[in-house]
């Protein structure tokens, strides 16, 4: 089956820690996205990569970090630096920029 | 810098109408416009993906509608059921680097 999968689903972090998310898609998308969403809100975005070993800043990269060295992955980093990370992150790809966004089922992560 | 509206930011219906969702957009130099489906706890699931040159984009009983020089999109839904109660999200891109905004979302509920 063609997809996008994240993991954990859910994950719990210690104030002061380091945490990678992890995405994984099989679509062969070029394009690759992480969100960020808090209740009641819209999607927020964190980084985005246009093509292997290419990535950029979105409107909330502080205190995250992202790294592409494979077309089918995108594992985002959530740092001691990110002030209130509990949120839900979301990963997406699309064939490109312009193009329909896939989504996977996101990652719940809860600071303790 | 876009930003998308979506109001209201709920509604309940009972079973069985048709009802249209809102959103509107501040910069009409958009290529598309997207709707997406989210329930409770879950990824985003793509619905429409409406071109600049396009004015409606159908799907079985969704139908969206773009008005890019009024800055609105709508979402038709016809015979609600039960099985649409779901947050429904739009976005559009912002400027050239072809980022997707979204909007807070409008929670559906339909009523049996």
């Amino acid at each position: 089956d063609g997809g996008i999968t994240q993991s954990p689903k859910y994950l719990f972090r210690k104030e002061g820690q380091n945490v990678t998310l992890s995405c994984e898609q099989n679509l062969n998308h070029d394009a690759m996205y992480w969100y960020r969403q808090d209740p009641g809100q819209g999607l927020r975005l964190i980084y985005y990569s246009q093509i292997v070993n290419d990535f950029q800043k979105g409107d909330i990269a502080e205190g995250y970090s992202v790294s592409r060295e494979k077309k089918e992955s995108f594992p985002l980093t959530v740092t001691s630096a990110q002030k209130n990370p509990t949120a839900f992150y979301l990963c997406a790809s699309s064939m490109g920029a312009a193009d329909t966004q896939y989504f996977g089922p996101g990652t719940r992560l809860t600071v303790l | 810098k876009q930003e998308v509206t979506q109001i209201p930011a709920a509604l309940s219906v009972p079973e069985g109408e048709n009802l249209v969702l809102n959103c509107s957009f501040t910069d009409s130099a958009i290529y598309n416009l997207q709707w997406f489906r989210q329930d409770p706890g879950k990824g985003l699931t793509s619905l429409l993906l409406i071109q600049s040159s396009q004015r409606e984009q159908t799907s079985g009983r969704l139908n969206a509608s773009l008005d890019k020089s009024s800055g609105r999109s709508t979402l038709y839904i016809a015979a609600s059921q039960p099985g649409d109660s779901a947050t429904y999200l739009c976005a559009a891109p912002a400027d050239s680097a072809r980022q997707l905004t979204f909007g807070s979302g409008t929670q559906l509920t339909v009523l049996p």
